[in-house]
């Protein structure tokens, strides 16, 4: 089954821009979501597709991809971005499902 | 507002067996596939299972296939997963979550849009 691989941890100042990235082969043929985790909570979806945002999420969060390598972008980190974000995405040629191995953000 | 509602976690021995249960609301249950997906923890999120919105076909993650059993009572508005020969591997939060599919200029995009807060399986002596 595919496998996608994030950094394990990355930092950022507040108000500043980070990147997280997720590499996979699956990601060659799927898109991939990413999923916002605080301790306690369930995952929120905060991007999908090409750079699709659910209702409700704010537009500092974005998303792009190329090849084998898709990347979330928070722009202008606020304190309550600091969370585990994962990337998801559907296996090739199956209809299994695969995450990636997370990131945590730390906002300074 | 659609919702999803787990239910059924607990402390379980090893090589017990557990079901988990997942009630939707606010939304048609069955125009909609359902996942179940884990957190260990310490660990990160892993998917555990699928099921299409007509219980007509099932995947399965390597770690779980042959052990855990997914299914759906639609006019129940409910998603189950059965657990059998658990071991501590298992220990972990549980999730459901509601699968969504769009095609755009012939890109097939899939994700999970909607998600329930979980119930934790223990397995431990």
């Amino acid at each position: 089954s595919s496998e996608l691989t994030q950094d394990t941890a990355v930092s950022v100042a507040l108000g500043q821009t980070v990147t997280i990235t997720c590499q996979g082969d699956s990601l060659k043929t799927y898109y991939a979501s990413w999923y916002q985790q605080t301790p306690g909570q369930a995952p929120l979806l905060v991007i999908y597709g090409k750079n699709s945002r659910p209702s409700g999420i704010p537009g500092r969060f974005s998303g792009s991809s190329s090849g084998n390598t898709a990347s979330l972008t928070i722009t202008g980190a606020l304190s309550e971005d600091e969370a585990d974000y994962y990337c998801s995405s559907r296996d090739t040629n199956s209809d299994r499902y695969v995450f990636g191995t997370g990131t945590k953000v730390t906002v300074l | 507002e659609v919702h999803l509602v787990e239910s059924g976690g607990g402390l379980v021995q090893p090589g017990g067996s557990l079901t988990v249960s997942c009630e939707a609301s606010g939304f048609s249950f069955s125009n909609y596939a359902m996942h179940w997906v884990r957190r260990a923890p310490g660990k990160g999120l892993v998917w555990v299972s699928r099921i299409e919105n007509d219980g007509s076909s099932t995947s399965y993650a390597d770690s779980v296939r042959g052990r855990f059993t997914i299914s759906r009572d639609n006019a129940k508005n409910t998603l189950y997963l059965q657990m059998d020969s658990l071991g501590g591997e298992d220990t972990a939060v549980y999730y459901c979550t509601r699968d969504e599919w769009e095609v755009i200029q012939s890109d097939y995009i899939y994700y999970m849009d909607v998600w329930g807060k979980g119930t934790s399986v223990i397995v431990s002596s």
